[in-house]
């Protein structure tokens, strides 16, 4: 079993609607939980960092962190076309990832249909 | 742009021989970071400098990896007789613990492919 387990997709929604993306993690030593946004060929960029359980929101994006559950998620509402992307999560256990860097989910390949 | 570069973005070898990658960092920033991502995959952690000193190394690192960053600043892979399971995009980041945020900053990459 991997540390990190996110859905790959693809999944498909129509321009608008609320995506809602998971990631279950078995390290609970993991404190700090990072949602990156990846287009195709390009570098991952951060969207969201947060510290143990709780919600954090930032425009259209909210991040959710349940640590009892091992379980994170990200809601991006009135999903546009350029939120195609894949979207990775990733975690460490100390700030910034410390020396042992992140530890990373497959990524979800997200396409919003016009 | 004062964002982390990465050179050369593509590289294309022959199994069996070496190559070697470059990374700059945001210039401020003293910790640097190598990760392997392979198609389908999310990144994964390769090794961890904090200013010159390498602190950190993956068992992903095999004899054939080796990492500098001399001089604290830009940061160098080579990989030594490339096999062709070495074909994977090598990404670079770099952060500055507190700064305004830990967020480790990615570049581009450096996309491998091995015959």
């Amino acid at each position: 079993q991997k540390e990190v387990e996110q859905d790959p997709g693809p999944l498909s929604v129509p321009e608008g609607a609320i995506v809602s993306l998971n990631c279950t993690y078995s390290n609970s030593a993991f404190q700090y939980f990072m949602w990156y946004r990846q287009y195709s060929r390009k570098g991952p960029e951060l969207l969201m960092y947060t510290y143990s359980s709780g919600n954090k929101e930032d425009g259209r994006f909210t991040a959710q962190v349940d640590k009892s559950s091992k379980y994170i998620s990200l809601f991006i509402r009135d999903s546009q076309p350029s939120d195609s992307a894949t979207y990775l999560c990733a975690m460490s256990a100390l700030t910034g990832g410390g020396a042992d860097g992140l530890t990373f989910g497959k990524g979800t390949h997200l396409i919003i249909q016009p | 742009d004062t964002g982390v570069s990465q050179n050369p973005r593509h590289k294309i070898t022959k199994r069996g021989q070496n190559v070697t990658f470059r990374c700059d960092p945001i210039s401020e920033h003293n910790r640097l970071y190598w990760y392997r991502q392979t198609l389908g995959q999310g990144p994964e952690f390769l090794t961890y400098f904090q200013n010159e000193a390498q602190l950190e190394k993956s068992r992903l690192l095999s004899d054939r990896f080796s990492a500098e960053r001399p001089k604290g600043s830009f940061s160098t892979l080579e990989i030594q007789r490339t096999e062709q399971g070495d074909s994977a995009m090598y990404l670079c980041a770099s952060s500055f613990p507190g700064g305004p945020s830990d967020e480790q900053f990615f570049g581009p990459g450096t996309r491998l492919t091995v015959l």
